[in-house]
């Protein structure tokens, strides 16, 4: 079991450039989630899917969008990069919220984008 | 969710218990306590979690307050590798077929010393 995982690593990017940050996991999970922590900084919830199928914004949003491909993955889309969105990004996966003291989110490595 | 209150930073010596506190004063009787530390450049790693009664797992025990008001993480043995940003994060378990969102604050910034 590899849990989740995220590539790229690492990645620098120009203002402008566009990317597609990409997430996995192998636990079934039926939720997947996206967030970036800045320097210093808690994470933050970019957006995030209750289930394959479906996405929801989360806190900051704005300049992104994400795909839920299938039950296993879910991809972070920057369309136009801008200095303000280098950050650490994190995928995450919990199991199907079912009321249960059971739902735990597993985070993956993250990668660090730098946008110049 | 319930808004957390942490100190920014702590140390403790090796060996020695690290206790870490968290205020929330406004959590309601449906929301839970979690924990979870990220330690450097690693993504976050669930703790521990619980409603009103303490719980110990492998890792650590978690004690909260008769009024709920307040909990206290404790790592029993702290070793060089407990060393990370502690997060105490409370929220309302989801329904079935929503997520279950997290929303994280600045944390502890624990160290452990020799």
């Amino acid at each position: 079991n590899a849990g989740v995982t995220q590539t790229p690593k690492f990645q620098v990017l120009k203002t402008g450039q566009s990317m597609t940050l990409q997430c996995a996991q192998d636990m079934n999970h039926n939720s997947m989630y996206w967030y970036r922590q800045d320097p210093g900084m808690g994470l933050r919830l970019i957006y995030y899917s209750a289930s394959e199928g479906t996405t929801d914004k989360g806190e900051v949003p704005n300049g992104y969008n994400v795909s839920r491909l299938n039950k296993r993955e879910f991809s972070l889309r920057l369309e136009s990069a801008a200095p303000s969105q280098t950050s650490v990004y994190f995928c995450a996966s919990s199991p199907k919220g079912n009321g249960l003291s059971t739902d735990t989110q597993y985070f993956g490595p993250g990668t660090r984008l730098t946008v110049l | 969710d319930a808004k957390t209150t942490q100190p920014p930073s702590m140390d403790c010596a090796e060996g020695r218990a690290a206790n870490l506190p968290c205020n929330h004063s406004t959590i309601s009787g449906n929301e839970y306590v979690y924990w979870y530390r990220q330690i450097h450049s690693q993504g976050p790693q669930y703790i521990i979690h619980g409603l009103k009664n303490n719980e110990t797992n492998e890792m650590a025990s978690l004690i909260i307050t008769e009024d709920r008001k307040s909990s206290t993480l404790i790592l029993p043995h702290a070793t060089l590798r407990d060393t990370a940003v502690y997060y105490c994060i409370v929220r309302v378990l989801p329904n079935t077929g929503t997520a279950s969102k997290l929303t994280f604050g600045t944390g502890t910034r624990l160290q452990v010393t020799l």
